[in-house]
């Protein structure tokens, strides 16, 4: 069974600056969604990676995967407050699709 | 398009009773899941079709669960009956069907559903 684990689990961090959340995966997952959810809304998917070496960018997002080392990356670049939100990533395996436990992200001015 | 639609919003229900959540997919979306969000056991994808079809069930919890897509358009999901541990927020997603888990999937708004 695909396990998914994200971190960190919380995160917070200064407008401006850039940080990194890693999404680990347990077995083969040759594809990757990155999704966004605001508190008490519904998610808004971010990237779809769909091979290894993928790298997809969206505004001050940056997504990666590598498949050999089973992870995935999330850079946020000069974070600003409206990034604030919980992140999950969800890996594939045998068309079964497994979330991570979310990394809430908090940007303080 | 609207994008997808869900409802109820909110269902509030006593234990025992049958409940019936209700999604309509964007139109032209070949893929429609269904998911399943709490505290305690996170994000879990339930079931999804492709062109009406089940395809994989293997989330569903228990038999106490059912979900049907009599057409291109609508999709239920039914619990009946219901128990408090059901109390969570339902999604919908619907994606095209260029194929499975490789297109973006849009999610409705969800129903948040407690059980008493």
């Amino acid at each position: 069974e695909l396990k998914v684990e994200q971190n960190p689990l919380f995160l917070s961090m200064q407008e401006g600056k850039n940080y990194t959340i890693y999404c680990n995966y347990s077995t083969t997952s040759d594809r990757l969604y990155w999704y966004r959810q605001d508190p008490g809304k519904s998610l808004e998917s971010l990237f779809v990676l769909l091979s290894n070496g993928a790298v997809k960018q969206e505004g001050r997002l940056m997504a990666s995967l590598d498949t050999k080392a089973r992870l995935s990356t999330l850079h946020i670049t000069a974070a600003v407050h409206d990034l604030s939100a919980t992140y999950f990533c969800a890996g594939v395996n045998n068309n079964d699709m497994r979330f991570g436990a979310g990394t809430r992200l908090t940007v303080k001015p | 398009d609207a994008g997808v639609i869900q409802s109820p919003r909110h269902e509030v229900t006593e234990m025992g009773q049958e409940v019936t959540l209700r999604c309509k997919p964007i139109s032209g979306h070949d893929y429609l899941f269904w998911y399943r969000q709490t505290m305690m056991r996170g994000l879990e994808l339930l079931i999804y079709f492709n062109n009406n079809v089940p395809i994989d069930d293997s989330g569903m919890p228990e038999d106490r669960f059912s979900a049907k897509m009599p057409n291109a358009s609508f999709s239920t999901l039914k619990i009946q009956p219901s128990e408090p541990r059901d109390s969570a927020v339902y999604f919908c997603a619907s994606s095209l069907g260029v194929g499975l888990f490789q297109e973006t999937q849009y999610f409705g708004p969800g129903t948040r559903l407690l059980v008493l």
